[in-house]
């Protein structure tokens, strides 16, 4: 049974401060995906990871995919509120345009100034 | 947002209802998926779709059937709605991108509570 694991499943961090969340995946995949939700809305698409190495930035937010050791990490640099939400990450277990993916329970964060 | 809608967005059933949510999209994709989110579990595959009339079993179907008639419209059925199917309901559809990689982009969402 594939197994999408993510920690910490809740973080508090301050304005300024750097963190990184943790994706651990129990079989092979090379389809990593980071969304964003809000509170009471839908999932926003973050980051598309394709490869081993494969790192993508936007702003403050950084995530980068190790297919050997199953692990993706998404990097908050001097966070600030406006990234307060919860963050989930999604391996695709099929590959090519099937797309079933399995979530991670999601990672809450809150960014306290 | 990828041109789905979902409805209705917001429904109160009874237990032991029949209820059906309908997936809308606009933009002719051939994967259509329904997801579930409840709290401590993240999102989970209920069924899922690869062509008009073509269906398949995601990770929770028991209790859910799914029908596609038209490429646009992915209806979702819970045949006798139990308490444990109150849940936040998620329709996908999934878009080609260069390089040969595929995104899920994600409806609105339908709350449904069965009392």
């Amino acid at each position: 049974e594939l197994k999408v694991e993510q920690n910490p499943l809740f973080l508090s961090m301050q304005e300024g401060k750097n963190y990184t969340i943790y994706c651990n995946y129990s079989t092979t995949s090379d389809r990593l995906y980071w969304y964003r939700q809000d509170p009471g809305k839908s999932l926003e698409s973050l980051f598309v990871l394709l490869s081993n190495g494969a790192v993508k930035q936007e702003g403050r937010l950084m995530a980068s995919l190790d297919t050997k050791a199953r692990l993706s990490t998404l990097h908050i640099t001097a966070a600030v509120h406006d990234l307060s939400a919860t963050y989930f990450c999604a391996v695709d277990v099929y590959g090519g345009s099937q797309g079933n993916l399995i979530f991670g329970k999601g990672t809450k964060l809150s960014v306290k100034p | 947002d990828a041109g789905i809608t979902q409805s209705p967005r917001h429904k109160v059933t009874e237990t032991g209802t029949p209820v059906t949510l309908r997936c809308h999209q606009t933009e002719n994709h051939r994967y259509m998926y329904w997801y579930r989110q409840d709290p401590g579990h993240g999102l989970r595959l209920i069924h899922y779709s690869y062509g008009v009339k073509d269906t398949d079993k995601g990770e929770v179907s028991d209790g859910y059937s799914v029908s596609r008639s038209k490429t646009e419209d992915f209806l979702l059925t819970l045949e006798s709605a139990t308490s444990s199917q109150t849940s936040v309901y998620f329709c996908a559809i999934s878009e080609s991108r260069a390089g040969g990689r595929y995104e899920q982009y994600f409806g609105p969402g339908t709350r449904l509570t069965v009392t």
